[in-house]
């Protein structure tokens, strides 16, 4: 079947724009997340959606960052006043959650360069 | 949350077993030892996981040690496709999101 999805796979922008990255996860998962990782580095936790609970937000780096899942599926990450430190590859996750361990999928990324 | 520790980088040859180690020492009772692995350029990509019995699947073996303080995944017959950063993460039950760390870089050579 269909696995995560990004869009748009690659996003150039000014700094100081506002950007949506868009996250399609897999049908039925009721679990979201989102991390970035920055060149070089290791990924980074930013938010995670579980059902109709409030999200986890502990990992955003600053109040420009914000995330919104419509409808328990698509979620939109929107970065407002971009900067320079903002560029990096930003991926989505799913899973269907479970009691104890489970597995997430992700997606390809969107990388995101601000110039 | 444990933390865990893993080697920067390690080579194997091709069809040769690679035995990737890491340390997870103050891992609790309800922490789980998953490893991902990321080629380059792609998002991670699950690989196993295991709390106190060493567990297998079609990708590799996961050896986790009595103490359950390190733990060890064992790709049997390691291919060029096989050519990644692998992740060991220690996930408490109590949250969702993955730490991930520096991981190990994966070499496979001909």
């Amino acid at each position: 079947g269909a696995g995560v999805s990004q869009s748009p796979s690659n996003k150039v922008t000014e700094k100081g724009k506002d950007v949506e990255l868009r996250c399609d996860p897999i049908s039925g998962h009721t679990a979201l997340y989102w991390y970035r990782q920055s060149l070089g580095q290791g990924l980074e936790f930013l938010i995670y959606f579980q059902g109709n609970s409030a999200p986890d937000k502990s990992g955003l780096p600053s109040d420009r960052f914000s995330a919104e899942r419509t409808g328990g599926s698509v979620s939109t990450l929107t970065i407002q006043r971009t900067q320079q430190e903002d560029s990096a590859v930003y991926l989505c996750a799913s899973s269907l959650r479970t009691s104890g361990a489970y597995e997430q999928y992700f997606g390809p990324g969107t990388r995101l360069t601000v110039t | 949350d444990a933390k865990t520790t893993q080697p920067p980088s390690m080579d194997c040859a091709e069809g040769r077993a690679a035995n990737l180690p890491c340390n997870h020492s103050t891992i609790s009772g309800n922490e789980y030892v998953y490893w991902y692995r990321q080629i380059h350029s792609q998002g991670p990509q699950y690989i196993i996981h295991g709390l106190k019995n060493n567990e297998t699947n079609e990708m590799a073996s996961l050896i986790i040690t009595e103490d359950r303080k390190s733990s060890t995944l064992i790709l049997p017959h390691a291919t060029l496709r096989d050519t990644a950063v692998y992740y060991c993460i220690v996930r408490p039950d109590n949250t969702d999101k993955l730490i991930f760390g520096t991981g190990t870089r994966l070499q496979v050579f001909p």
